[in-house]
């Protein structure tokens, strides 16, 4: 079981650019949350995804969305990145369980 | 959920046990106190959880107080790979499949275990 992959590892954009960064849960996961660490800080909720629909919503603007496939996989795109958004993006997986599994986390550079 | 508080950091020795303090004062009956630890360049990682009484696994044991307004989570035998950012976070649990909720993160401990 590879647990909780994430890509890419490392991105640099621009002000003003668009990304998508990608997560596959932990085998006979359904459910995805998104955290935002900044440098020195603890993680930040974004949001959670459960049966393709955004179940809950941490308080970040709507330039941050989501998509969940039907294989449990799924995205977060963030447009018109400012240089605030650099932060470590990190992906964690559940199943009806109070732990959630982690991926390694996706480093965007915004310059 | 209910705020945490926590020292900010904590040395320990190698070999010695650990014990890291998490203040929740305002913590609700039906909330849970979850830890989970962040070894650096890497994802957190689960270690343990409670709601009252005190639990142990292989990580770790969790102990809770009568008022449930603190805890502590005990390393026994701490080792250089324990060296990370330590996080208390309280949350109730909620039911179904679909939501194990989110998780509300503060500023940790930071735990050096030193040779």
């Amino acid at each position: 079981d590879a647990g909780v992959t994430q890509s890419p590892t490392h991105l640099i954009k621009t002000r003003g650019q668009q990304v998508t960064l990608r997560c596959s849960p932990k085998s006979g996961h359904d459910t995805v949350s998104w955290y935002q660490q900044a440098l020195g800080q603890g993680p930040q909720f974004i949001f959670q995804y459960y049966e393709e629909e955004e179940r809950q919503r941490g308080n970040f603007p709507d330039r941050f969305s989501g998509h969940q496939f039907p294989n449990y996989s799924s995205e977060l795109n963030v447009n018109a990145l400012l240089l605030g958004d650099s932060a470590l993006y990190l992906c964690a997986s559940s199943h009806g369980s109070p732990e959630q599994f982690f991926g390694p986390g996706t480093r965007l550079t915004v310059l | 959920d209910a705020k945490t508080t926590q020292p900010p950091s904590m040395d320990c020795a190698e070999g010695r046990a650990a014990n890291l303090p998490c203040n929740h004062s305002t913590i609700s009956g039906n909330e849970y106190v979850y830890w989970y630890r962040q070894i650096h360049s890497q994802g957190p990682q689960y270690i343990i959880h409670g709601l009252k009484n005190n639990e142990t696994n292989e990580m770790a044991s969790l102990i809770i107080t009568e008022d449930r307004k603190s805890s502590t989570l005990i390393l026994p035998h701490a080792t250089l790979r324990d060296t990370a950012v330590y996080y208390c976070i309280v949350r109730r649990l909620t039911g179904g499949s679909s939501n194990t909720g989110k998780l509300i993160f503060g500023q940790g401990t930071t735990l050096q275990v030193k040779p």
